[in-house]
């Protein structure tokens, strides 16, 4: 069946270094990709998506990386800042509009 | 724009109880979803609709029931409430043009 997992449930990182966050996709058949930020007590918020048919796409000091051969998903995130600690979801999507979410990665950021 | 509402924000429930978790957006959007999250964990789909009239099983459907009669208005149904069901439910919305999806601020459910 689908599934989506992170390698790590908690990622913590000095003020400034870069972070890099994974996750593990099952469904092959899956449209694009998206990661989520959860701030404690909120709603998740929109960071940066990608089609399947695309290897990388870039933000603001973010970057996602697609490797469809062993289905993984990364997020890398540039000169981490304390704001940046939050829990990050990877997402997978299809055709129908189906939005699946994996368990989470928490990124703590020490100053 | 007030986005995607949800209410109430809190509420307890006693086991076997009913009750509606409402869901509105004002931004014309045609998706909308359910989700509920529990405590460390991610976020699992409930049902999803992707136009008026229309909605569709998640992964995690049992005990809950949807309509979607208006393209604003989502709500969730739990009938006979159980302990299991004790979670924060998430509504949320996109336009399906984009794949951004628009989060509430989410309903904290207890079930004693």
């Amino acid at each position: 069946g689908e599934s989506v997992g992170l390698h790590l449930p908690t990622l913590s990182v000095q003020e400034g270094d870069n972070s890099i966050i994974n996750c593990a996709y099952s469904n092959s058949a899956s449209d694009y990709f998206i990661w989520y930020k959860q701030e404690s007590g909120k709603g998740p918020q929109f960071i940066i998506d990608i089609r399947s048919n695309m290897d990388k796409r870039q933000g603001q000091r973010v970057t996602v990386l697609l490797n469809k051969t062993v289905k993984h998903l990364s997020l890398q995130i540039a000169a981490t800042q304390p704001g940046d600690s939050a829990v990050y979801f990877c997402a997978e999507g299809g055709a129908g509009g189906k939005l699946i979410f994996g368990q989470g990665t928490e990124l703590s950021v020490k100053p | 724009n007030a986005g995607v509402t949800q209410t109430p924000k809190f509420r307890i429930l006693k086991i076997g109880q009913s009750m509606t978790l409402q869901c509105t957006q004002d931004m014309n959007h045609n998706y909308m979803y359910w989700y509920r999250q529990d405590p460390g964990m991610g976020l699992k789909l409930i049902y999803y609709s992707v136009g008026a009239g229309i909605t569709d099983k998640g992964e995690v459907p049992n005990g809950y029931n949807v309509s979607r009669s208006t393209t604003e208005d989502f709500p969730l149904r739990l009938e006979l409430a159980a302990p299991s069901q004790t979670s924060v439910y998430f509504c949320a919305s996109s336009s399906g043009l984009s794949r951004e999806l628009f989060f509430g601020e989410g309903s904290r459910l207890t079930v004693l």
